[in-house]
């Protein structure tokens, strides 16, 4: 089963920051928070990790509480190409496993 | 960043018929490699896991003698869905997996099978 709880949908008006929560309630200490997207018959794309500090890309900033049990993802100017299903996926540092996804949060960005 | 290729995107095929998939890491080595399968309206389920040189580890209701998956290099990866039938239709995805510390797994952008 998957270690995370993320809402089923949300929506966003284009142009605006869209912030996607996600609990990680029981996450060990050596455990990365990992978040793709999935656009409609694609693979997932790979969008940030952390483990412990907030992170910032090109296309996105985690934002992780002190006490590790829950983050947030920003998309900061949301466009209509962002609508996708997001996943937000905890997993211990490459020791070859898996990622065990949960049914993610389709978001929506609305003209 | 890394690329996945996977191959081919989309097949229809005549039920009893053998499908091959193929999943290669284009700029990286893949370690381990892993095939999800998902279907409509569904999040992606993990069928197996492979290392490269070792067989198969598969989940829990698969079957491997069904779903035949070989690892023969470190950036390919092979999927052979064996006597295909119609409620094997599905959309078929791998990844990838470097043996690099937190990295992320890097997907392909996935297989449609139909079986007619």
């Amino acid at each position: 089963d998957a270690k995370t709880t993320q809402p089923t949908s949300m929506d966003c008006a284009e142009g605006r920051a869209a912030n996607l929560p996600c609990n990680h309630s029981t996450i060990s200490g050596n455990e990365y928070v990992y978040w793709y997207r999935q656009i409609h018959s694609q693979g997932p794309q790979y969008i940030i990790h952390g483990l412990k500090n907030n992170e910032t890309n090109e296309m996105a900033s985690l934002i992780i509480t002190e006490d590790r049990k829950s983050s947030t993802l920003i998309l900061p100017h949301a466009t209509l190409r962002d609508t996708a299903v997001y996943y937000c996926i905890v997993r211990v540092g490459n020791y070859g496993q898996n990622f065990v996804f949960g049914p993610g949060t389709r978001l929506s960005v609305l003209p | 960043g890394a690329v996945v290729s996977q191959h081919p995107s989309w097949v229809i095929c005549k039920s009893g018929t053998s499908v091959k998939i193929e999943c290669r890491s284009l700029d990286f080595q893949a370690t381990t490699m892993f095939w999800y399968r998902q279907f409509p309206k569904q999040s992606l389920m993990l069928m197996a896991t492979s290392n490269e040189g070792s067989k198969a580890t598969y989940e829990q209701g698969v079957e491997k003698d069904k779903f035949l998956i070989n690892h023969a290099s470190l950036t390919l990866s092979t999927l052979t869905v064996t006597s295909a039938h119609p409620e094997d239709s599905s959309f078929y995805i791998c990844s990838a997996l470097s043996d690099r510390g937190s990295q992320p797994q890097h997907f392909g952008d996935g297989t449609r099978l139909s079986i007619l």
